[in-house]
């Protein structure tokens, strides 16, 4: 079983729209939690860190974190063209030296 | 600020041949990353260095070397290039790695094609 497992999409939705992303980890006792951004031949950018259950908000995006079912997820509100990306969640066990990342969603919006 | 900085942006090898993937920050981190990118398989750690001094082997390190210059730099050499090692290299760094929030920044990446 993988560290890291995401839906490869791809995830289309309108201009507008709530882009709902989810990532599954294996290891109960993962410590930290990462969204990255990718655009097409480019390097990840890092959108938004979670630690803590519960919700996490900054401007559009919002990382909800559920330790007990193992479960991240990325909301976009008011979807843009420019939010098309691959998504990248990233997962971080205590004592770790390394990130574990899943393979990516792919999100179009669509104008 | 630069961030974190690679050259060379694209190469092209021949199987058998050397190179050095070279990796450089200006963010004065602790940590550094040589990751590879490949199509369905997500971003897997090669190598890293928790500090100046000293690296350690990440998920798939058969086939490189890595060099810790200094503080700011951290190469990746490929002795014998192989077609498996076509893909896209990404060098990442943070500012201690032993530190549970911990964020990696990542550079351009490197696209390289092994013929």
């Amino acid at each position: 079983q993988k560290e890291v497992e995401q839906n490869s999409g791809p995830l289309s939705v309108p201009e507008g729209a709530i882009a709902s992303l989810n990532c599954t980890y294996s290891d109960r006792v993962s410590q930290s939690f990462f969204w990255y951004r990718q655009y097409s031949g480019k390097s990840p950018e890092l959108i938004m860190s979670i630690y803590s259950n519960g919700d996490k908000e900054d401007g559009r995006f919002t990382a909800q974190l559920n330790k007990a079912s193992q479960y991240v997820s990325l909301l976009i509100r008011d979807s843009q063209p420019s939010d098309s990306a691959t998504y990248l969640c990233a997962v971080k066990l205590p004592g770790a030296n390394n990130l574990f990342f899943g393979t990516g969603t792919r999100l179009t919006v669509i104008p | 600020n630069a961030g974190v900085t690679q050259t060379p942006k694209f190469q092209v090898l021949k199987t058998g041949q050397s190179m050095t993937l070279q990796c450089a920050q200006d963010m004065n981190h602790n940590s550094m990353y040589w990751y590879r990118q490949d199509p369905g398989m997500g971003l897997r750690l090669i190598y890293y260095s928790a500090s100046e001094g000293t690296t350690d082997k990440g998920e798939v390190p058969n086939g490189y070397n890595v060099s810790r210059l200094n503080k700011r730099e951290f190469s990746l050499r490929l002795e014998s290039a192989a077609p498996s090692q076509t893909s896209v290299y990404f060098c990442a760094s943070s500012s201690s790695l032993h530190t549970p929030g911990d964020t990696q920044y990542f550079g351009p990446g490197t696209r390289l094609t092994v013929l």
